[in-house]
């Protein structure tokens, strides 16, 4: 199994701002991914992050609002871009574990 | 896309056997079935997974009919920490880039003593 930590573990922000999230595992993983869950509602993919290539996103997001990194085979950043209220959701990063994926804790975002 | 369908909802009470169906009419050949329990303010955290017939672990046993249209998620003799959102995962073993990894609506379970 993988552990799986994310910085923050959650934030208040400001309209306007943006809020970069970090996602760090305690071994090498090829693939990494990000989702979102907003309140009382299941997750939605955002995108999958591979090392050494440009992110994979979903239908209804992009890369201007939801700038990923994937600079080695233990880490990733999410950055929400220029935030407004409805970003206000919980946001984790999961590793592909072979049969399943390995879910980080989130980091719950509250936009002002 | 396999697209699941789950009970939003499912009561019981401890020591009792409880069953969770999800459906998924377009499952694909190389699609897995995979069940994932999630509590409040953590991620989800795997169950089991199977492709066809029952698979057992020591937390649960999930059964597949033959037509892997539907799926049973078993949790026997339940207790008050089993309350939990239970989703019903359908993708591609390996996750690859090219699979759409769709979380269904979850079930969320209540136990009572």
């Amino acid at each position: 199994s993988a552990v799986i930590s994310q910085k923050p573990s959650r934030d208040i922000c400001q309209r306007g701002t943006s809020l970069t999230i970090q996602c760090q595992v305690d071994s090498q993983v090829t693939m990494m991914f990000w989702y979102r869950q907003q309140p009382g509602q299941s997750l939605t993919l955002i995108a999958t992050a591979n090392q050494g290539s440009e992110a994979t996103y979903e239908s209804g997001f992009v890369i201007d609002k939801f700038p990923i990194s994937r600079p080695n085979l233990t880490f990733s950043t999410l950055t929400v871009s220029n935030m407004s209220p409805e970003d206000s959701s919980i946001y984790l990063c999961s590793v592909d574990g072979g049969e399943t994926q390995y879910f980080g804790p989130g980091t719950r975002l509250l936009v002002l | 896309l396999a697209k699941t369908t789950q009970p939003i909802s499912m009561d019981s009470y401890e020591g009792q056997e409880v069953n969770i169906t999800c459906s998924h009419n377009n499952i694909a050949t190389n699609d897995y079935i995979t069940w994932y329990q999630q509590f409040p303010s953590q991620g989800p955290r795997f169950i089991i997974q199977g492709y066809k017939t029952k698979v057992t672990n020591e937390v649960a046993s999930l059964f597949i009919p033959a037509d892997r249209k539907s799926s049973t998620l078993s949790l026997p003799r339940v207790s008050l920490s089993d309350t939990a959102v239970y989703y019903c995962l359908v993708a591609s073993a390996g996750y690859s880039s090219a699979s759409k990894i769709i979380f269904g609506s979850g079930t969320r379970l209540s136990i009572r003593p």
